[in-house]
């Protein structure tokens, strides 16, 4: 499984940015960057994904570094609701069921937000 | 459009009983994989179900088993329980419509062994 490295925690004030780093340097071509968040006492929760170019959803945004072998999820104006652990994880984006297309969740960044 | 619902949400069983536990896939998704997911720990992939057989597992014996029912609903059932088995237990359901194949998680079932 393709690894990813990131800091395993994170503080940020409220109405401020966030950028969350992540590190995979082994990633494959076929490899898409997806980002899951898991707030207290709740299952996992889709955040954002992306390829090779940047993507802006209503939740986050997804910056791809040109080789592919970082990436950071901003999130634009951290809230109290935004803490949570994150999790950068990397998945084959051809694959859509078995074991392949299985979400591999490192320890993730547990962010903070303070008023 | 109704999420993942799991339940119970809470269960305490003792060591070498039996546990089934159950979830509602989101409308439409004919995919469903289990995690378990210890303490301070990531999820952890048990194994996938598509068209109601097994279509994947991760590094889980055989006393963990389940079932995709044809309304794409699941069950993860253990044997023999052991006191490592006590985690939260989520499902996660997809589509292979879906570009991404994003997966959405119900809310888990924490279970204790004691």
């Amino acid at each position: 499984d393709a690894k990813t490295t990131q800091p395993n925690s994170m503080e940020s004030n409220e109405e401020e940015p966030v950028h969350l780093p992540c590190n995979h340097s082994t990633i494959s071509g076929t490899d898409y960057i997806h980002w899951y968040r898991q707030l207290p006492s709740q299952g996992p929760e889709y955040v954002i994904h992306g390829l090779t170019s940047n993507v802006n959803n209503r939740m986050a945004s997804l910056a791809i570094a040109e080789d592919r072998k970082s990436s950071t999820l901003i999130l634009h104006r951290a809230t109290l609701r935004d803490a949570a652990v994150y999790y950068c994880i990397l998945r084959d984006g051809h694959i859509y069921t078995g074991t392949a297309s299985k979400l591999t969740f490192g320890t993730g960044t547990r962010l903070q937000v303070t008023l | 459009e109704t999420g993942v619902t799991q339940s119970p949400t809470h269960l305490i069983k003792t060591r070498g009983q039996q546990v089934t536990l159950r979830c509602s896939s989101q409308s439409g998704h004919n995919t469903v994989s289990w995690y378990q997911q210890a303490l301070g720990q990531g999820p952890q992939f048990i194994f996938q179900y598509y068209r109601e057989e097994e279509n994947g597992r991760g590094n889980f014996p055989p006393r963990f088993s389940g079932l995709q029912f044809p309304n794409y609903s699941s069950e993860l059932n253990v044997n023999a329980l052991e006191l490592d088995d006590s985690a939260l237990y989520l499902c996660a359901s997809s589509s292979t419509a879906l570009v991404g194949n994003e997966q959405f998680f119900g809310p888990g079932t924490r279970l204790t062994v004691l």
